[in-house]
């Protein structure tokens, strides 16, 4: 059972352009949730994250949406640039994610010039 | 500042063979560790978790274990590998007393230790 699905394996963008990244996830428990940036070979980076109580965070070029009726969420990157092109995961955290997060399984995002 | 550290970076392993990665943090006390796997296709799967020395939380079934010795040491082993271990490991960490971290579960992952099991 995928609590959090990222349906698009990868995603081709032209520099310059908006990516947009996507997440769904099923489990109404999840109160935090996080987006890393992953390259290869490399262990996640922390991107950006949003508390279940709000639907917009925004820092710098990266922006996650919350829609909570929806159990959506979304990584908006404006402008993209080519050092962006890497896997994004999607994590969802629950009762202060002390036994971890749950991720989904990436999306990798190419950026073209 | 805080680091973490595991390796090794790369193993080749034959089946049946020992395994034996290790994880140390630096720079706090009483963390929240956990082990991760990359395999291809799947995401970032949680293998286990310690909230404390010699307390282990197994989230899926396998042939792997993983221990707490000291406060900041994490290993991850098998007595015999199998060819589905190939992966990309991960171990994390967490500091629910930090303040901050508490409220959204962040996890700081070390540089990570690709294993290749022919």
């Amino acid at each position: 059972d995928q609590q959090v699905k990222q349906n698009s394996p990868s995603l081709s963008v032209q520099e310059g352009r908006i990516s947009i990244l996507n997440c769904d996830y099923t489990n109404s428990m999840f109160d935090y949730f996080l987006w890393y940036k992953k390259y290869p070979a490399e262990g996640p980076t922390f991107l950006i994250s949003i508390s279940s109580i709000k639907d917009k965070n925004e820092d710098g070029r990266f922006t996650v949406f919350l829609n909570k009726s929806a159990k959506h969420l979304s990584l908006h990157i404006v402008p993209s640039q080519p050092g962006d092109s890497a896997v994004y995961f999607c994590a969802a955290s629950e009762r202060g994610g002390a036994d971890g997060l749950t991720f989904g399984k990436g999306t990798h995002l190419i950026i073209q010039p | 500042s805080q680091t973490i550290h595991q390796w090794p970076a790369t193993l080749v392993q034959p089946v049946g063979s020992p395994l034996s990665l290790e994880c140390t943090v630096e720079g706090t006390s009483n963390p929240n560790l956990y082990w991760y796997r990359q395999a291809a296709g799947r995401g970032l799967q949680l293998l286990f978790y310690s909230v404390g020395i010699g307390q282990i939380s197994s989230e899926v079934p396998q042939n792997l274990s993983a221990s707490r010795p000291q406060d900041r040491q994490f290993i991850l082993s098998s007595k015999k590998l199998l060819l589905s271990d190939s992966g990309f490991y991960l171990c994390a960490w967490t500091d629910l007393a930090g303040g901050g971290l508490r409220s959204t579960g962040e996890l700081f992952f070390g540089e990570g230790s690709r294993l290749t099991v022919l």
